[in-house]
């Protein structure tokens, strides 16, 4: 069983729908939590991150971390054509660029 | 502009061969990835460097090489060793240190190696 979960899609969705994406994960050890939004062959952008639990906010984007459940998820609202990419969740349980592990990402496409 | 820039964006290694994929940032950042991405996997960590002149192995650094003689630069050496090396290679970095860590990574825009 891999560390971290992700369903890989694709996704999709007409624009301006509510979006839902997640990971899970079996680690209980990691505390800090991230989303990176990856374009079609380019590298990740960090979207959301999040430290221990609770909700974060920025924009249409809502990061939610449950550590009771060892659940996270990502909040698109209004969602947009340009939203269409891979989402990969990324965690880490002491910190550090070398310490994080990622999940395999979904696909989402937002449709006019 | 601030960033990282890797080059070439499209890469074709003969058999036998070593390549070298370059990676240069002007972020002023200490620490320096080289992650591997394949289809439905998750990014897998190759080689790390949190100062220059110094660098330790990821979970796959076998077939792989690195130098750090700069801050700025982070080459990746891909060697005949290495015998499935199709796939996208990413170089991100961030203000980790050996003294502080920081998990925020910005990445590149990615190398495709292929063999042919």
């Amino acid at each position: 069983q891999k560390e971290v979960e992700q369903d890989p899609g694709p996704l999709s969705v007409p624009e301006g729908a509510i979006v839902s994406l997640n990971c899970t994960y079996s680690n209980s050890a990691f505390q800090y939590f991230m989303w990176y939004r990856q374009y079609s062959r380019k590298g990740p952008e960090l979207l959301m991150y999040t430290y221990s639990s609770g909700n974060k906010e920025d924009g249409r984007f809502t990061a939610q971390v449950d550590k009771s459940s060892k659940y996270i998820s990502l909040f698109i609202r209004d969602s947009q054509p340009s939203d269409s990419a891979t989402y990969l969740c990324a965690m880490s349980a002491t910190g550090g660029g070398n310490k994080l592990t990622f999940g395999t990402g979904t696909q989402l496409k937002v449709e006019l | 502009d601030g960033g990282i820039t890797q080059s070439p964006k499209y890469l074709f290694r003969k058999e036998g061969q070593n390549v070298t994929l370059s990676c240069e940032q002007n972020l002023n950042h200490d620490a320096m990835y080289w992650y591997r991405q394949d289809p439905g996997q998750g990014l897998r960590l190759i080689y790390y460097s949190q100062i220059v002149n110094d660098f330790q192995k990821g979970d796959i650094a076998e077939g792989y090489s690195v130098s750090r003689e700069k801050k700025e630069s982070f080459p990746l050496t891909v060697t005949s060793a290495q015998k499935n090396p199709t796939a996208f290679y990413l170089c991100a970095s961030s203000t980790d240190s050996l003294f502080a860590t920081n998990e925020k990574l910005f990445f590149g825009s990615g190398t495709q190696l292929s063999v042919l």
